[in-house]
């Protein structure tokens, strides 16, 4: 069974700092891994997809990297902004299908 | 969201009551989900359709049944309304496998059960 865990739960940082967020998951054979960001009371916003075969994927200010062997993914964002405050969830597909299990996120906070 | 619609946004039901959520999408995606988010769980999968009339449970469906008799409209219906029940749903779609589209979330529905 698929588990995704996300470290830290919450972080707080001042504005301007470059930070990174962690996701981690069980089984290994995943064919992409999304990012999504959600601001409070709203629904999901996707951020990147990273196909199985790729190693990064660039956003703008964001950029993410998987790496399937170790069952990891991060999300770096640069010079973080006020407007960067919101949850950031990562989530895989399970069991080969096209359902995603999700991360119970990371809350970011950034201070002016 | 583009392309995707949830009906409706908040919602205030009595226990024992049946409910029925509505998602519309424009996008001709084979897929669709519904999930729950729940503080300390966060999302999780309640049913999903890969295509008309095809759907399939996920890992908390119990209290919930869904129809799709079109491929633009997935419907999740709480039989008889718990407290329990009380959340917001969210609806997702996303397209072919072979090509990795990815999910597209709709803005969700609060739904509380009184």
């Amino acid at each position: 069974k698929q588990e995704v865990t996300q470290i830290p739960a919450a972080l707080s940082v001042p504005e301007g700092e470059n930070l990174v967020l962690n996701c981690s998951f069980t089984d290994s054979a995943i064919y992409n891994l999304q990012w999504f960001r959600q601001d409070p009371g709203k629904g999901l916003t996707s951020l990147l997809l990273i196909q199985s075969s790729q190693r990064e994927q660039t956003s703008g200010r964001l950029n993410a990297s998987l790496d399937k062997s170790s069952g990891r993914s991060t999300l770096y964002i640069a010079a973080s902004q006020p407007g960067d405050s919101a949850t950031y969830l990562c989530a895989v597909p399970t069991g080969g299908s096209e359902k995603l299990v999700f991360g119970k996120g990371t809350k970011l906070t950034v201070n002016p | 969201d583009a392309g995707i619609t949830q009906s409706p946004r908040h919602k205030v039901t009595e226990t024992g009551t049946p409910v029925t959520l509505r998602c519309h999408q424009t996008e001709n995606h084979r897929y669709m989900y519904w999930y729950r988010q729940d503080p300390g769980h966060g999302l999780r999968l309640i049913h999903y359709s890969y295509g008309v009339k095809d759907t399939d449970k996920g890992e908390v469906s119990d209290g919930y049944s869904v129809s799709r008799s079109k491929t633009e409209d997935f419907l999740l219906t709480l039989e008889s309304a718990t407290s329990s029940q009380t959340s917001v749903y969210f609806c997702a779609i996303s397209g072919r496998r072979v090509t990795n589209y990815g999910y597209t979330f709709g803005s969700g529905t609060r739904l509380t059960v009184v």
